[in-house]
């Protein structure tokens, strides 16, 4: 997991609130991702952005919003527009020196959110 | 469209024999594979990856995963497996339908080593 964090590591969120999952990298890597992980699937693509102050929908954008205001950080906001957001939420990034094409993610240790 | 395929959802083998991942793909040019490992309540660690070259591609922790083009396969292999491998293991296929930034995951394969 190393050189990303993310917080907190456990997350509840009551019915009808917006909360925001913090994630920051300090490899200096342009890309950063946000995947959702349950139980029997794989990871799938929530948000990414390749650059600072820019950023595209991934496959489950819906009830999810994100910036990315510095390098180092890329927060997700799992809005009360998600019906179902209780999940393990992974953050990661990719070194593009040399060409992101070939370089391998890194991934944070997660934060697993549940609604109560 | 480009996809990835873990076949098994499950591995089971005893500590001490051999051990195979299966993992299939399918793109429209030159695939870039990845693997990586998932423990329990944790992020993804990389495996190893290929890119061009050898088709026998060497990882950490003694994984290797050898690249069949005409098989359109990347089976991830181990020689002699241990009780700490037990993990979730996944395939990943660089997406270039979406200029290379995007990866596409396997659904994963949950892999025990007995001991």
């Amino acid at each position: 997991d190393g050189g990303i964090t993310q917080s907190p590591k456990y997350l509840f969120r009551k019915e009808g609130q917006n909360v925001t999952l913090s994630c920051e990298q300090n490899l200096n890597h342009d890309a950063m991702y946000w995947y959702r992980q349950d139980p029997g699937q794989g990871l799938r693509l929530i948000y990414y952005s390749q650059i600072v102050n820019d950023f595209q929908k991934g496959d489950i954008a819906e009830g999810y919003s994100v910036s990315r205001e510095k390098k180092e950080s890329f927060p997700l906001t799992v809005t009360s527009a998600q019906k179902n957001p209780t999940a393990f939420y992974l953050c990661a990034s990719i070194g593009t020196s040399g060409g992101s094409s070939y370089n391998e993610q890194f991934f944070g240790p997660g934060t697993r959110l549940t609604v109560l | 469209a480009q996809s990835v395929a873990q076949p098994e959802d499950q591995v089971n083998v005893a500590e001490g024999n051999p051990l195979t991942v299966k993992c299939t793909y399918s793109v429209s040019g030159n695939p870039y594979l990845f693997w990586y490992v998932q423990y329990p309540n944790r992020g993804l660690q990389f495996l190893l990856k290929y890119i061009t070259g050898d088709n026998l591609v060497k990882g950490s922790y003694g994984f290797e995963a050898e690249f069949n083009k005409s098989q359109t396969s990347f089976h991830l292999k181990k020689p002699s497996a241990l009780v700490s491998d037990s993990a979730l293991y996944f395939c990943a296929v660089r997406d270039f339908d979406t200029g290379g930034f995007k990866t596409i995951f396997g659904a994963g394969t949950r892999l025990f080593v007995k001991a």
